[in-house]
């Protein structure tokens, strides 16, 4: 069966840095891949995607992830945060033994100091 | 945008009562699944339902859950009898393919008292 592991509960990083939220995957078969971001108080949304093809995948605000095989990761990078990045993000899987079940993360917590 | 609409944002009911957690997918969606939150904890998988028939279910749906797709545009959740662990958010969410990448709504807070 897959699951997720992120090994940072919570990041602090201030304005504008860089961030890297690191995400890895255990599954003997090919994998899809997702991460969704969570604001307080509200469902959770859908960044980006890795399916199939190009490894760099590119999200929505300025978010983008790489897909690595061999290290099985999938980690969540941005070149320059902002206040409004704070939020839970959490990464996904699901495979082929059952596409129909994306099994979550815990979460990292995002927090930007100003 | 369209939107999962999920209704009540948040309930509470006594322990061992009966609850129902309704949600309204994307109208073209064919997928449909329920996941909870219990505070501070992960996302977990409770159901996925497709072509009117549950497809996949995690351990913590036991018997006490149900789910039902009753008139072609709500999807409710069922819990028969509370438990005090069941208190948790409820997400519902949609997709129009498994692999598309999941709509959530924002969630009913239920509390079981």
């Amino acid at each position: 069966a897959q699951s997720v592991t992120q090994l940072d509960s919570q990041v602090p990083v201030f304005e504008e840095a860089p961030v890297e939220l690191r995400c890895n995957y255990s599954s003997s078969v090919s994998v899809y891949l997702f991460w969704y971001v969570q604001y307080p108080n509200q469902g959770l949304q859908l960044l980006l995607k890795y399916l199939s093809g190009s490894t760099l995948v590119i999200g929505i605000n300025g978010f983008e992830a790489e897909f690595n095989k061999s290290q099985t990761s999938f980690h969540l990078r941005k070149p320059s945060v902002h206040i409004s990045d704070t939020a839970e993000y959490f990464c996904a899987v699901s495979d082929a033994t059952s596409y129909d079940k994306v099994i979550f993360g815990p979460g990292t917590s995002l927090s930007v100091i100003p | 945008e369209p939107e999962v609409t999920q209704t009540p944002s948040h309930q509470v009911t006594q322990m061992g009562q009966e609850v129902i957690l309704r949600c309204v997918p994307i109208s073209n969606h064919l997928y449909f699944y329920w996941y909870r939150q219990i505070l501070g904890q992960k996302v977990e998988f409770l159901v996925s339902f497709y072509n009117n028939e549950i497809s996949e279910k995690s351990e913590i749906f036991d018997d006490q859950f149900s789910v039902e797709r009753p008139d072609g545009s709500n999807f409710t959740l069922k819990i028969r009898s509370t438990k005090l662990e069941d208190s948790a958010m409820y997400f519902c969410a949609s997709t129009p393919t498994q692999i598309y990448g999941y709509t959530f709504g924002s969630g009913t807070r239920l509390t079981v008292v």
